[in-house]
């Protein structure tokens, strides 16, 4: 099955700097690339996705890029806030495998 | 649009009990999913159905767990008996299909304490 990496595993940043997770995956069938946002004690959200087919995908300060030949996958957080402060999952494979999170802390 | 439900949203118990975990998903999605997240992990798969049919359960340890769906909306988990590494937080899912195509909304938890 799918092997997903993330790190780092806990970042800092401060308000209005960029922040950047990235993630690895093993299995190059693996075709469908999501990260998840959740907040302390809530349900993950999907915040954005990119699948095989593109490389980079954009919304509003938030991005992913893909490189499909080094099977890793990043986000990218332009612009940070403070109530961007979450954990953040990457997940890959058809039966989604979840990245441990990344713990990103956003201070004024 | 009611989001997926999950009952209830927390549960304590003691070692070799047994707990048991509802989930009603979104109108209409066909695919439902349970997690396993523990503490500082993200979620890990344990079932996926499709309709009232089981399209994966290779991570779920059958040896305690059990998840039916019977009528192809509802499911149910449950863990007889439980160990103390069973504390985490139970996340139901569910999607209009299976595969990438389809986006998974995950519910509130519930979330489980064995002690």
């Amino acid at each position: 099955g799918e092997n997903v990496e993330q790190h780092p595993s806990t970042l800092s940043v401060q308000e209005g700097d960029s922040a950047v997770i990235k993630c690895t995956y093993s299995d190059s069938a693996s075709n469908y690339f999501p990260w998840y946002k959740q907040e302390l004690g809530k349900r993950p959200q999907l915040i954005i996705d990119i699948r095989s087919n593109v490389g980079e995908k954009k919304d509003q300060r938030i991005a992913v890029t893909l490189n499909k030949t080094a099977k890793h996958f990043s986000l990218h957080i332009t612009e940070t806030q403070p109530e961007d402060s979450a954990v953040y999952f990457c997940a890959g494979g058809y039966a989604l495998n979840f990245g441990k999170g990344t713990s990103l802390l956003v201070t004024p | 649009e009611a989001g997926v439900a999950q009952s209830p949203r927390y549960k304590i118990i003691e070692k070799r009990q047994s707990v048991a975990f509802w989930c009603n998903p979104i109108s209409g999605h066909a695919t439902l999913y349970w997690y396993q997240q523990i503490l500082g992990q993200g979620p890990k798969l344990l079932i996926q159905f499709q309709n009232n049919g089981v399209v994966d359960d290779s991570q779920l340890p059958k040896d305690r767990f059990s998840a039916e769906r019977l009528k192809g909306v509802d499911s149910t988990l449950k863990i007889q008996p439980a160990k103390l590494e069973d504390s985490a937080v139970y996340l139901c899912a569910s999607s209009l299909g299976q595969g990438n195509a389809y986006e998974q909304y995950f519910g509130p938890g519930t979330r489980l304490t064995v002690t």
